[in-house]
């Protein structure tokens, strides 16, 4: 059975400051993995993906995570963080043939001037 | 391009009663997921529909069910409502083929509260 864990709940940060949200895997086949944002009261926000090739994937706002198999490991990264950053980010796996997404338990970024 | 809709976006029911949550999927997406997420918690996957059919199904009792309709429009339903129910409730869309299809775009959900 997949898992993922999300080992830290909350992460407080200055503005402009690196930020790195750690989220690791358990899964005993090939996988596909994403971060979502959820901002307050809404939905959930396809992030940043890794489907297949490059293990470094980036997003259109500056975030970027990398795939490290050997460690089961997909952290999120950003060198500067924005006060617009501030939400709860989730972690999520599926693998191949798998109907469902499986979401880590989210960790509340919270970013102070 | 339509993105992900639900309706409605707040409910209140009472406890044993039964509710309907609608969604529209992404336009050009086949398959729609439904995951419940609690207070505090990551979502949960409840089951998946593609082609009309149920897809897969996460740990969830059979009082919850749903539907797929020929435009990929898709319908949870839930019957003898419990106060544990009270959740956000997600509906994602999906492209068909390729390893695109694991990608899920989620709507804004529906906040259920059991009373």
């Amino acid at each position: 059975a997949q898992s993922v864990t999300q080992l830290d709940s909350q992460v407080p940060v200055f503005e402009e400051a690196p930020v790195e949200l750690r989220c690791n895997y358990s899964s005993s086949v090939s996988v596909y993995l994403f971060w979502y944002v959820q901002y307050p009261n809404q939905g959930l926000q396809l992030l940043l993906k890794y489907l297949s090739g490059s293990t470094l994937v980036e997003s259109i706002n500056g975030f970027e995570a990398e795939f490290n198999k050997s460690q089961t490991s997909f952290h999120l990264r950003k060198p500067s963080v924005h006060i617009s950053d501030t939400a709860e980010y989730f972690c999520a796996v599926s693998s191949q043939g798998a109907q469902k997404l499986v979401f880590g338990q989210g960790t509340r970024l919270t970013i102070n001037p | 391009e339509t993105g992900v809709t639900q309706s409605p976006t707040h409910l209140i029911k009472t406890r044993g009663q039964q509710v309907t949550l609608r969604c529209s999927s992404q336009s050009g997406h086949n398959t729609v997921s439904w995951y419940q997420q609690a207070l505090g918690q990551g979502p949960q996957f409840i089951f998946q529909y593609y082609r009309e059919e149920e897809n897969g199904r996460g740990n969830f009792p059979p009082r919850f069910s749903g539907l797929q309709f020929p435009n990929y429009s898709s319908e949870l339903n839930v019957n003898a409502l419990e106060l544990d129910d009270s959740a956000l409730y997600l509906c994602a869309s999906s492209p068909a083929g390729g390893s695109a299809s694991y990608e899920q775009y989620f709507g804004p959900g529906t906040r259920l509260t059991v009373t």
